[in-house]
């Protein structure tokens, strides 16, 4: 079973800092890896994803990939208490092209 | 209207019982999915079907069943529940097997 592993968390950072969301995954050949964010009491829905190694900037969010080390991470820049939430790593495994969801990380922001 | 609907949003249950959960979708995408969520364990697989002949079974399958009565249906039968069954379940559909566009969820208690 491959897996996807993230720091379940909290996480809690001060209003204005940058937030880190790490991940890693089993699956060598994977290649497509999304982040989702999931509000208390609502549905995934998808902010960033991300193909090809490197960087990958969308407004405050930053999704970095590191295929060599198998690890795949998320930065938010100038944190609100709005982007407190979980979120949710996933990885498309190439072998089912089916997705798998790392069990997530809780992030709070503080005013 | 919400391309992802699920029904029922609550549903409490006693232990043997045969439920449903039903699924609709607006999209026009192939690709349907169920997941259940459990606190620490993020999304779980359930069953996937890629077109109306095509279902496949997931991590957890087990104690479930379901039904693709067209493009836009994908139900989700309990044939006899239990309480670990309790649980915040979750319709998903993908065109391609990326982006994942999540339904509002059905909460699922089984005394």
């Amino acid at each position: 079973q491959k897996e996807v592993e993230q720091n379940s968390g909290p996480l809690s950072v001060p209003e204005g800092a940058i937030a880190s969301l790490n991940c890693t995954y089993s699956d060598r050949g994977s290649q497509s890896f999304f982040w989702y964010r999931q509000y208390s009491g609502k549905s995934p829905e998808l902010i960033m994803f991300i193909y090809s190694n490197g960087d990958k900037e969308d407004g405050r969010f930053t999704a970095q990939l590191n295929k060599a080390s198998q690890y795949v991470s998320l930065l938010i820049r100038d944190s609100q208490p709005s982007d407190s939430a979980t979120y949710l790593c996933a990885v498309r495994e190439t072998s089912y092209d089916k997705v798998i969801f790392g069990p997530g990380t809780s992030l709070s922001v503080i005013p | 209207d919400a391309d992802v609907t699920q029904t029922p949003r609550n549903r409490i249950t006693k232990t043997g019982k045969r439920i449903m959960l039903e699924c609709s979708q607006t999209k026009g995408h192939d690709r349907m999915y169920w997941y259940r969520q459990d606190p620490g364990l993020g999304l779980r697989l359930i069953y996937y079907s890629f077109d109306v002949k095509d279902i496949n079974k997931g991590e957890i399958s087990d104690g479930y069943s379901v039904s693709r009565q067209a493009q836009a249906k994908f139900s989700l039968s309990l044939e006899s529940a239990i309480p670990n069954q309790t649980a915040l379940y979750f319709c998903a559909t993908s065109d391609s097997g990326e982006t994942q566009y999540f339904g509002p969820g059905t909460r699922l208690l089984v005394l």
